[in-house]
């Protein structure tokens, strides 16, 4: 079985200090990993995605990921937060070997973030 | 390039009652996903098409949930009868291919409410 936690239900930062939210896993064999931000009144916005290779991942709006697999986390990170960057953040795994759980993604409760001017 | 679509935002109904949510993926991806996020927990997997196939259905809580995709383009999921429990906000997603290091892509969500 795979899970994901994400043990913060929220982080408050000020604008301009860097921004970390946390994510750990839980797979039976490999990860592919995936955050996602759900702004207010909106959907699910993809922001990166880890699959192979180099550790630290680089997505959208200057958001990374890095993935330690020694410590089980994917930790997304952005140096320099913004107010724009208040939104609900969503970690998610899917085993790569795991043919048993098919494509579906498992999903963390969510992280809500909260950027002060 | 549209974006996966869902109709409606909210719907509110009354126990017992039955709704229908509509799901439009991205033009051209087989693979169409319905999650649900009930009160504030995580967002759990409910199915899983392959074009007009049923390729894993193992999230759906009961048989009072029913989806479909004729021709394998729009989705369908009904919930008869509704309970309250069944509120949440439910989510369409859709990807091109089968590889697991595919990108799914979420529409805005259905809000549903159950008095």
């Amino acid at each position: 079985a795979q899970s994901v936690a994400q043990p913060e239900d929220q982080v408050n930062v000020a604008e301009g200090n860097p921004l970390t939210v946390k994510c750990t896993y839980s797979v039976s064999g490999n990860p592919y990993l995936f955050w996602y931000v759900q702004y207010p009144n909106r959907g699910l916005q993809f922001l990166l995605k880890y699959i192979t290779g180099d550790n630290l991942v680089k997505g959208s709006y200057g958001f990374e990921a890095e993935f330690n697999k020694s410590q089980t986390s994917f930790h997304l990170k952005k140096p320099s937060a913004l107010v724009s960057d208040s939104a609900l953040y969503f970690c998610a795994v899917r085993d790569k070997e795991g043919k048993a759980a098919g494509n579906k993604l498992t999903f963390g409760g969510g992280t809500r973030v909260l950027v002060k001017p | 390039e549209a974006g996966v679509t869902q109709f409606p935002s909210h719907s509110v109904i009354e126990k017992g009652q039955t709704v229908t949510l509509r799901c439009d993926p991205i033009s051209g991806h087989d693979n169409l996903y319905w999650y649900r996020r009930v009160m504030g927990k995580e967002i759990k997997f409910l199915l899983h098409f392959v074009k007009e196939s049923k390729q894993d259905e193992s999230g759906m809580p009961n048989n009072r949930f029913l989806a479909e995709r004729t021709g394998g383009t729009y989705s369908t999921l009904k919930v008869q009868p509704a309970e309250l429990e069944d509120s949440g906000v439910y989510f369409c997603a859709s990807s091109p291919g089968l590889a697991g290091a595919d990108t799914q892509y979420f529409g805005p969500g259905t809000r549903l409410t159950v008095l």
